[in-house]
């Protein structure tokens, strides 16, 4: 089993929507959870990044963690066209510079 | 200019070749990273570097070797490049964090192809 799991996609949305994409990892001691987005032949970029559990918000972007449920969530509203990337989430350790990487998931956002 | 650059951005090369990837970086972060991407594997860490005289191996190092010209420029290389070393290369960098864990800066990316 991977430490982190993530749903390929594509995930096809219509333009509006509100998008949902998750990870499920199995290391209780993560405490530190990264979202990334990647467009097509370009580097990850960090889009959010959140400690231990609960809610934070960016614009039209929220990033869900649920420790409990070794569950993460990364939520767009108001999805746009230019949202179309790769996201990538990303866990570690407290005061490591390890990270373990999701595989990514495939948005397509349609106009 | 961007904070993070890689270079070459394309390399196509053949099974047996010696091929260098290089990293600079304008960020001014100590830690520099270097990590391959395949499709269903996700990035996996190959080495990083916290300082010029501190060099580690990743996950998955064999095959590869890297150098730490200055704080600024990380470089991979593939001393005898073999067809499953195709992949997506990105250099990173980060700074040691003051709290919690460092936030990772990543570049454009190498394409690089062993026929």
């Amino acid at each position: 089993q991977k430490e982190v799991e993530q749903d390929p996609g594509p995930l096809s949305v219509p333009e509006g929507a509100i998008v949902s994409l998750n990870c499920t990892y199995s290391n209780s001691a993560f405490q530190y959870f990264m979202w990334y987005r990647q467009y097509s032949r370009k580097g990850p970029e960090l889009l959010m990044y959140t400690y231990s559990s609960g809610n934070k918000e960016d614009g039209r972007f929220t990033a869900q963690v649920d420790k409990s449920s070794k569950y993460i969530s990364l939520f767009i509203r108001d999805s746009q066209p230019s949202d179309s990337a790769t996201y990538l989430c990303a866990m570690s350790l407290s005061g490591t510079y390890k990270y373990i990487f999701g595989t990514g998931t495939r948005l397509k956002v349609l106009a | 200019d961007a904070d993070v650059t890689q270079t070459p951005r394309n390399r196509i090369t053949k099974t047996g070749k010696r091929i260098m990837l290089e990293c600079s970086q304008t960020k001014g972060h100590d830690r520099m990273y270097w990590y391959r991407q395949d499709p269903g594997l996700g990035l996996r860490l190959i080495y990083y570097s916290f300082d010029v005289k501190d060099i580690n191996k990743g996950e998955i190092s064999d095959g590869y070797s890297v150098s730490r010209q200055a704080q600024a420029k990380f470089s991979l290389s593939l001393e005898s490049a073999i067809p499953n070393q195709t992949a997506l290369y990105f250099c990173a960098t980060s700074d040691p964090p003051r709290e919690g864990t460092d936030t990772q800066y990543f570049g454009p990316g190498t394409r690089l192809t062993v026929l």
